[in-house]
């Protein structure tokens, strides 16, 4: 059974604090790890797919990272505006492309 | 583009009535899902379509039914309404095969009384 796992739960941020999100997985055939960002009463916003060991992405303050066990999203200087839950999610060669998410980070940044 | 849309935003039912919630997207995509959001828990699959007229169970499919009549639609319905089912349920599509991003709406908040 794939499992994805969410570290930590919540994480609350000075302005211009830079911190790291971590998601472990354990599934059969990664396809690909998404993140993705959710504001509160919103649907969940893509931010970046990851398909192989050693990629990695960026946009604005975000880059995310993946190894073989566990993706992770590092937050640079982060700003009011970066608080939001973060979902991490994986893909594999199962029937109909289906996704297993962790449970979020929920991240505050402080003014 | 609209994106993904959903139908209503809000409900309150009461134990034992039924409802539809509606999905739909503009986008031409052939894979659609319907997920359920409950503190604590994450988002968990309900059941999903990979095309028009197909429809198949997710990891919490009890007490829902599905339908994908026309491409763009899927529909998500509750037959007999139960406290359990009370939740956010969020509809998303994607591109048929491989491993690309699924486009999530804005969901429905559900409250069973």
């Amino acid at each position: 059974e794939d499992q994805v796992t969410q570290s930590p739960e919540a994480l609350r941020l000075q302005e211009g604090e830079s911190s790291s999100l971590n998601c472990s997985y354990t599934v059969s055939g990664l396809r690909g790890l998404f993140w993705y960002r959710q504001d509160p009463g919103k649907g969940p916003e893509f931010l970046f797919t990851l398909y192989s060991a050693g990629e990695e992405k960026e946009k604005e303050r975000l880059k995310a990272t993946l190894t073989k066990k566990e993706s992770f999203l590092h937050i640079t200087a982060p700003k009011p505006e970066d608080s939001a839950t973060y979902l991490c999610a994986v893909q594999t060669a199962a029937a109909g492309n289906k996704l297993t998410f962790g449970g979020g980070t929920r991240v505050l940044v402080k003014p | 583009n609209a994106g993904v849309t959903q139908t209503p935003k809000f409900r309150v039912l009461k134990t034992g009535q039924s409802m539809t919630l509606l999905c739909a997207q503009d986008m031409n995509h052939e894979y659609m899902y319907w997920y359920r959001q409950d503190p604590g828990m994450g988002l968990r699959l309900i059941h999903y379509s990979v095309g028009e007229g197909t429809t198949a169970k997710g990891e919490v499919p009890d007490g829902y039914n599905v339908s994908r009549l026309k491409k763009q639609n899927f529909l998500l319905g509750l037959e007999s309404a139960a406290p359990s089912q009370t939740s956010v349920y969020f509809c998303a599509s994607k591109v048929a095969g491989g491993a690309y991003e699924q486009y999530f709406g804005p969901g429905t908040r559900l409250t069973v009384t």
